[in-house]
């Protein structure tokens, strides 16, 4: 069971360029999310997508975009890359998150994408 | 708003030391607790969550935390620990509502040595 798949692991970019950051996932979960994990600074929410067909921000959205192609699938697309969105991203998903079954709310992270801006 | 502090920006320990690592959280609203860790170059893998009922909670590995809500502290504690303990642990909170957002604190370095 391959759980949640980042690509790619690692990418150097230009600033001004624009890439895209693959996940999927094949846990037949409903929730899919995007993070940024900066030193000292925990992992951070860009964006969310509670189910199929909806995406949400999170705590730092700007500069990023995401798009949910079908229920295993969420990118997340920078379109003018920023010395400042050097981070490593991590994508998660998780079963439904109904208010009563806060145990679907268990995050399965895919190991991460180093991204560097120069 | 939520937040989740972690104090220890880093704990050194000896290998069979027990240790104990803070989380403290700020919320208008009750919450889900959570630990999560962070082996070198891996995604996140959950420890153990607090959800309700007794305030004791076992994780895996040998890890425990308890919830105090008075205190609003949800530290974790594990009596001796090992090399392979070495990682990075982070505290997450949730809201009890349809809230989706999971909010993590700055995370803490477990460095064990022999």
């Amino acid at each position: 069971n391959a759980g949640v798949t980042q690509t790619p692991k690692f990418q150097v970019l230009k600033t001004g360029q624009s890439m895209t950051l693959q996940c999927a996932q094949d846990m037949n979960h409903n929730s899919m999310y995007w993070y940024r994990q900066d030193p000292g600074m925990g992992l951070r929410l860009i964006y969310y997508s509670a189910s199929e067909g909806t995406t949400d921000k999170g705590e730092v959205p700007n500069g990023y975009n995401v798009s949910r192609l079908n229920k295993r699938e969420f990118s997340l697309r920078l379109e003018s890359a920023a010395p400042s969105q050097t981070s490593v991203y991590f994508c998660a998903s998780s079963e439904r998150g109904r208010r009563e079954v806060a145990g679907a709310n268990v995050l399965t992270f895919g190991a991460g994408s180093r991204l560097t801006v120069l | 708003a939520q937040s989740v502090t972690q104090l220890d920006s880093q704990v050194p320990v000896f290998e069979e030391a027990p240790v104990e690592l803070r989380c403290n959280y700020s919320s208008s609203v009750s919450v889900y607790l959570f630990w999560y860790v962070q082996y070198p170059n891996q995604g996140l893998q959950l420890l153990l969550k607090y959800l309700s009922g007794s305030t004791l909670v076992k994780g895996i590995n040998g890890f425990e935390a308890e919830f105090n809500k008075s205190q609003t502290s949800f530290h974790l504690r594990k009596p001796s620990v090992h090399i392979s303990d070495t990682a990075e642990y982070f505290c997450a909170v949730k809201r009890r509502d349809s809230s989706y957002k999971l909010i993590f604190g700055s995370g803490t370095r477990l460095l064990v040595r022999p």
